[in-house]
């Protein structure tokens, strides 16, 4: 079973423009949301995350909210950047379980020049 | 660089031969994980150590595979009899732990498994 989705299998915005990226989850019981970013050939570098009791958090030009009610969060980067050209997965763990993160299955990201 | 090494990052074998994989974590995190990932697909939880205990596995992980981390620092996963299907990155993965919760994943370059 799928929990969480990210529906948008790959997105172009051109550079200094915003680019969104979206997940969904269905388990109710997640409680810390993050956000890696993964280039060709290595592993996922962690870029943001936010815990459940806050909607929003921010650093530098990447954003990621959070919406409890529609399980649904967001990254938003902007300006974008040809180096922010990657694959973006979305993950989430429930309290307590931090063993149990699952992820999105990406949304490959190009920022063209 | 996020600290963790892996090793071989790429392994080519021919169905039915036995591979290992290795990976040392970050030295002071005591909880080490081990994901899959095929193409298009996010990672997939395997298995995951805490020390030289493995805690948890998942259904993915047959009993062709197994892990250990005999010391509670660099950790092995092997497969036997290897298939086509298990073809994947391999990612190795680690945090601090000692009770703390929301704390992110260190993950490796991975090993890449191409199976003929």
């Amino acid at each position: 079973d799928q929990q969480v989705k990210q529906n948008s299998p790959s997105l172009s915005v051109q550079e200094g423009r915003i680019s969104i990226l979206n997940c969904d989850y269905t388990n109710s019981m997640f409680d810390y949301f993050l956000w890696y970013k993964k280039y060709p050939a290595e592993g996922p570098t962690f870029l943001i995350s936010i815990s459940s009791i806050k909607d929003k958090n921010e650093d530098g030009r990447f954003t990621v909210f959070l919406n409890k009610s529609a399980k649904h969060l967001s990254l938003h980067i902007v300006p974008s950047q040809p180096g922010d050209s990657a694959v973006y997965f979305c993950a989430a763990s429930p309290p307590d379980n931090n063993n149990d993160m699952r992820f999105g299955a990406g949304t490959r990201l190009t920022v063209k020049p | 660089d996020t600290g963790v090494s892996q090793n071989p990052r790429h392994k080519i074998t021919k169905r039915g031969q036995n591979v290992t994989f290795r990976c040392d974590p970050i030295s002071e995190h005591n909880r080490l994980y081990w994901y899959r990932q095929t193409l298009g697909q996010g990672p997939e939880f395997l298995t995951y150590f805490q020390n030289e205990a493995q805690l948890e596995k998942s259904r993915l992980l047959s009993d062709r595979f197994s892990a250990e981390r005999p010391k509670g620092s660099f950790s092995t996963l092997e497969i036997q009899r290897t298939e086509q299907g298990d073809s994947a990155m391999y990612l190795c993965a680690c945090r601090r732990g000692h009770g703390a919760t929301n704390e992110k994943l260190f993950f490796g370059s991975g090993t890449q498994l191409s199976v003929l």
